[in-house]
């Protein structure tokens, strides 16, 4: 089975960096994805790991661990916009993604 | 990049009817295509997973006589939705994958908020 826990909320100021942590055991594992979702809306690629590491993609980063299941993404410099659920989602190599219950970020100016 | 359309975006439909959702992959052939629903705050569950040309797989506790789901072309996969009732109601997402080269990730489609009175 699949068990991806991550944080319900998180509420940060406009400009500061915020992270959100995921851990994970699964059954079968080959890769790490986080997604961005606003209400209402379909799930938006961030990232996606699947060797231990940082991932930097401009303002966003991810990191993975394997050995520890966990995951974690960063944002910087957040804007207003940031404000959405973001989703940690794990792929057991046959495209079939399991999800975490995501983590609403609310960004205050 | 790929791109995945739903059709409808929204329909509401009486308790008892059925009512069928399109997915569509636009600039890519999808092999294999998911279909997940999703409660107010709550995250994705997937519900099947559909490959073209064969029977879809459908996860634990999902009806497959009730969520009826067709992969007839490399482009387009439906679900219906049969005999709706109010429990029903939720926001489905279907996403599509290619098992070409080496791309891991799914594209989602806008999803399709479904209402039944």
């Amino acid at each position: 089975g699949q068990n991806i826990d991550q944080p319900t909320e998180m509420t940060a100021t406009e400009g500061a960096i915020v992270q959100i942590n995921c851990t994970y055991q699964t059954s079968g594992f080959n890769g790490l994805f986080w997604y961005q979702q606003h209400a209402g809306e379909a799930p938006t690629f961030l990232s996606y790991n699947v060797l231990d590491g940082l991932e930097e993609k401009g303002r966003f980063s991810s990191f993975l661990s394997r050995s520890k299941g966990y995951s974690y993404l960063l944002l910087k410099e957040l804007q207003m916009k940031d404000s959405a659920s973001y989703l940690c989602a794990v792929t057991d190599g046959d495209y079939k993604l399991s999800f975490g219950a995501g983590t609403t970020v609310t960004v205050r100016a | 990049g790929a791109v995945v359309s739903q059709h409808p975006s929204r329909v509401i439909c009486k308790s008892g009817t059925s009512v069928k959702i399109e997915c569509r992959s636009l600039d890519f052939q999808a092999t294999t295509m998911f279909w997940y629903r999703q409660f107010p705050k709550k995250s994705l569950m997937l519900m099947a997973t559909s490959n073209e040309g064969s029977k879809a797989t459908y996860e634990q506790g999902v009806e497959k006589d009730k969520f009826l789901i067709n992969h007839a072309s490399l482009t387009l996969s439906t679900l219906t939705v049969t005999s709706a009732h109010p429990e029903d109601s939720s926001f489905y997402i279907c996403s599509a994958a290619t098992l070409a080269g080496d791309v891991k990730e799914q594209y989602f489609g806008p999803g399709t908020r479904l209402t039944v009175t």
